[in-house]
């Protein structure tokens, strides 16, 4: 079945230095792929999701590719902020007809310290 | 525009006792979705509605879990006889469809403790 693998559950890196959180997945069809983010205590929300033409999204200085040869939508930041210390999660959502229920990610937890 | 509306936030409840939580979506959006928020597990699926229509419950406990959404303005998730694993943050998110694609909006959560 379709899966989404987060394989770092805690990075933690300095104020300024670049970012990359990997999401790896699995899917039978050609799904659409989700970053969310969640800072403490608040609602997780939408940070990125994937484009169907090969567009690369970007918001707030985090961008994402969406490679189906490796079938990676890895999330990128050139310089981090102490405000990017958050959980992120990856998930997946089927192409196929009407299908709702995203695949998630464990999550990967920033840290950005000064 | 608000957002989704989840209640209460926070909730102590003694071993063996029924815990209801409430969550008012978006206004305008047809699906409903509840989710359960642990450190081990991450988010996982429980529940969903579209257009007050139960879809997919494949993610609820059985026996003890329910869920129901009596008006396109209010869902609810019941635990019955509550037990100290049902400790967790548990999420509620609407969307405008069910489209693939389709971007889900959380509420702030209803953190659940089972004493």
């Amino acid at each position: 079945g379709d899966s989404v693998t987060q394989t770092e559950g805690l990075v933690t890196l300095t104020e300024g230095l670049p970012v990359m959180l990997n999401c790896t997945y699995q899917s039978t069809y050609s799904p659409f792929l989700f970053w969310y983010v969640q800072h403490l205590n608040e609602a997780p929300k939408l940070l990125l999701k994937s484009f169907t033409d090969n567009k690369r999204p970007e918001h707030q200085g985090f961008h994402a590719t969406l490679h189906k040869s490796s079938s990676s939508f890895h999330l990128q930041k050139s310089s981090a902020q102490l405000s990017d210390s958050a959980l992120y999660y990856c998930a997946l959502s089927d192409s196929v007809g009407d299908n709702s229920k995203l695949i998630w990610g464990l999550g990967t937890s920033l840290v950005v310290n000064p | 525009n608000a957002g989704v509306i989840q209640t209460p936030r926070h909730k102590v409840t003694g071993k063996g006792q029924e815990a209801t939580l409430w969550c008012e979506p978006i206004s305008g959006h047809s699906a409903v979705f509840w989710y359960r928020q642990t450190i081990v597990q991450g988010l996982e699926f429980l529940t969903y509605f579209r257009n007050q229509a139960p879809i997919d419950d494949s993610g609820m406990p059985k026996e003890r879990f329910s869920a129901q959404m009596p008006n396109q303005s209010h869902s609810t998730l019941k635990i019955q006889s509550t037990q100290p694993q049902d400790s967790a943050v548990y999420l509620c998110a609407s969307s405008a469809g069910t489209l693939s694609g389709n971007t889900l909006y959380f509420g702030e959560g209803s953190r659940l403790i089972v004493v």
